[in-house]
């Protein structure tokens, strides 16, 4: 049961454009959403999060918005840029002493110059 | 800071055969965590540990095993292996093991079991 769902397996964008990239969960229970970013042969690192208290957190480039009535998420990169080509994943969790992280299965972002 | 690194980048094994998957941070870090990425999918959990001396089972733990005798070092025991366990390993360290944490991942043991 895929409880973190990307739907999107690739997206192609030209480099100054936005980016949106997306995913569904389907545990109301999730307080925490976290974006991690994956270039190949290196681990993933994080990008951005957002708590569920929340509907938009922003950093930079890169802005989360969570829609908690449709159990979404999205992931805007604007301008889009050539180093933001990478397999980006989403991934929650929920509360507890040590939760665990469910990932879903990346969508790969391609920035054409 | 190294971060999270990792020991071997690749390795290919033969069925039944075993080994050990080192990972070391230097960020004093009590979490730790141990996860497998086949294709196409995410990131599995298969162990953590919340300090030396504590280690749980995570999402796909059958056929590992992890000890954590020092803050520094997780590392992974596969026991007789399988074709099955043939994916990327990553394992990654955090602060802190509540909501919002962040992890932060070493770059990967590449394993192909043959």
């Amino acid at each position: 049961d895929q409880q973190v769902k990307q739907n999107s397996p690739s997206l192609s964008v030209q480099e100054g454009r936005i980016s949106i990239l997306n995913c569904d969960y389907t545990n109301s229970m999730f307080d925490y959403f976290l974006w991690y970013k994956k270039y190949p042969a290196e681990g993933p690192t994080f990008l951005i999060s957002i708590s569920s208290i929340k509907d938009k957190n922003e950093d930079g480039r890169f802005t989360v918005f969570l829609n908690k009535s449709a159990k979404h998420l999205s992931l805007h990169i604007v301008p889009s840029q050539p180093g933001d080509s990478a397999v980006y994943f989403c991934a929650a969790s929920y509360g507890g002493a040590t939760n665990k992280l469910i990932f879903g299965t990346g969508t790969l972002l391609a920035v054409q110059p | 800071n190294a971060g999270v690194t990792q020991t071997p980048k690749f390795r290919i094994l033969k069925i039944g055969q075993s080994m050990t998957l080192q990972c070391t941070q230097d960020m004093n870090h009590n979490y730790m965590y141990w996860y497998r990425q086949d294709p196409g999918m995410g990131l599995k959990l298969i162990y953590y540990s919340v300090g030396a001396g504590i280690t749980d089972k995570g999402e796909v733990p059958n056929g590992y095993n992890v000890s954590r005798s020092t803050t520094e070092d997780f590392p992974l025991r596969l026991e007789l292996a399988a074709p099955s366990q043939t994916s990327v390993y990553f394992c990654a360290s955090s602060s802190s093991g509540g909501t919002g944490r962040k992890e932060f991942f070493g770059p990967g043991t590449r394993l192909t079991v043959l």
